[in-house]
C-alpha cells in the first residue's frame, strides 16, 4: 500500500530554534499534501494544503511566516516551524493524496512528529 | 462550510460486542465521502472504512460497517465482536469535492474491556 514517511518521529529544542519537518510519499506522487496540527486529545486541525511547484493555501488563522511549507518535488512537504515557542509545541502530522488517483480516494497519512519546545 | 460532529467522546464495550460510534455531518455539497479514521496510541491514523455519497448501500469491511443516512447527514460506525486492539480514538472525516479536503470530527475514545 501507499506509505508516506515523516521525519524526524519526535524533536525537543530550545525555544527559538527553527524546525524542519520532512513529509515524503514513498511509492507514489503527491501532487496535493497537507499539514495538520493535533494537541493532546483533540482533533485534526488543517494547517495548510502543500501543492507542488506553487504556494501552500493556508488556513484561516495559521501564520504563513510561522510555519513555512516547500513542496517542491511530487515526492516531499517541507513544514518549517520558525523561531519556535513553547506553545507551538504540539502533533504535527503530514497526509498525501496519490496524484494518479481520484481526488476523493483516502489521503495517506504520515506517522506524526511529536514536537516539544522548551 | 463543511461540519463533522462526534457527540460521544468516550466509549465503552467488552470484548466481542458490539458497538455503534456516531457521527453527524453538514455540508452544502451533493459530492462528497465520508471515512472513519482510528487513531492508536501510536498517534498513527488507519484508514477504517470509507462511504461515497452517491451510493445507498452501507460500506461493510470486516467487522465494521457503517449506517449512511443521507437525509439525515448520519454516518456511524459499528464495530462487531470488538478486539482489545480496536481499543483508540475514532475520527469521523468529511471530504468534499470543492474544498478537497478533511474535515474531521472530534473523535470518540473507545476502551475494549475484557
Amino acid at each position: 500500500g501507499a506509505v508516506v514517511s515523516q521525519h524526524p518521529s519526535r524533536v525537543i529544542c530550545k525555544s527559538g530554534t527553527s524546525v524542519k519537518i520532512e513529509c515524503r510519499s514513498l511509492d507514489f506522487q503527491a501532487t496535493t499534501m497537507f499539514w495538520y496540527r493535533q494537541f493532546p486529545k483533540q482533533s485534526l486541525m488543517l494547517m495548510a494544503t502543500s501543492n507542488e511547484g506553487s504556494k501552500a493555501t493556508y488556513e484561516q488563522g495559521v501564520e504563513k511566516d510561522k510555519f513555512l511549507i516547500n513542496h517542491a518535488s511530487l515526492t516531499l512537504s517541507t513544514l518549517t516551524v520558525t523561531s519556535a515557542h513553547p506553545e507551538d509545541s504540539s502533533f504535527y502530522i503530514c497526509s498525501a493524496r496519490d496524484a494518479g488517483v481520484a481526488v476523493a480516494q483516502p489521503q495517506h497519512f504520515g506517522d506524526g512528529t511529536r514536537l516539544s519546545i522548551l | 462550510a463543511q461540519t463533522v460532529t462526534q457527540s460521544q467522546p468516550e466509549m465503552s464495550v467488552q470484548e466481542a460486542e458490539t458497538v455503534t460510534l456516531s457521527c453527524t455531518y453538514d455540508t452544502s455539497e451533493s459530492d462528497y465521502y465520508l471515512f472513519w479514521y482510528k487513531q492508536p496510541p501510536s498517534r498513527q491514523m488507519i484508514l477504517v472504512i470509507r462511504q461515497e455519497a452517491y451510493k445507498q448501500q452501507n460500506a461493510t469491511e470486516n467487522r465494521f460497517s457503517v449506517n449512511f443516512q443521507k437525509a439525515a447527514k448520519s454516518f456511524s460506525l459499528k464495530i462487531s465482536d470488538s478486539q482489545l486492539g480496536d481499543a483508540a480514538m475514532y475520527f469521523c472525516a468529511l471530504h468534499t469535492g470543492t474544498a478537497s479536503k478533511l474535515t474531521f470530527g472530534t473523535g470518540t475514545r473507545l476502551q475494549v474491556t475484557l
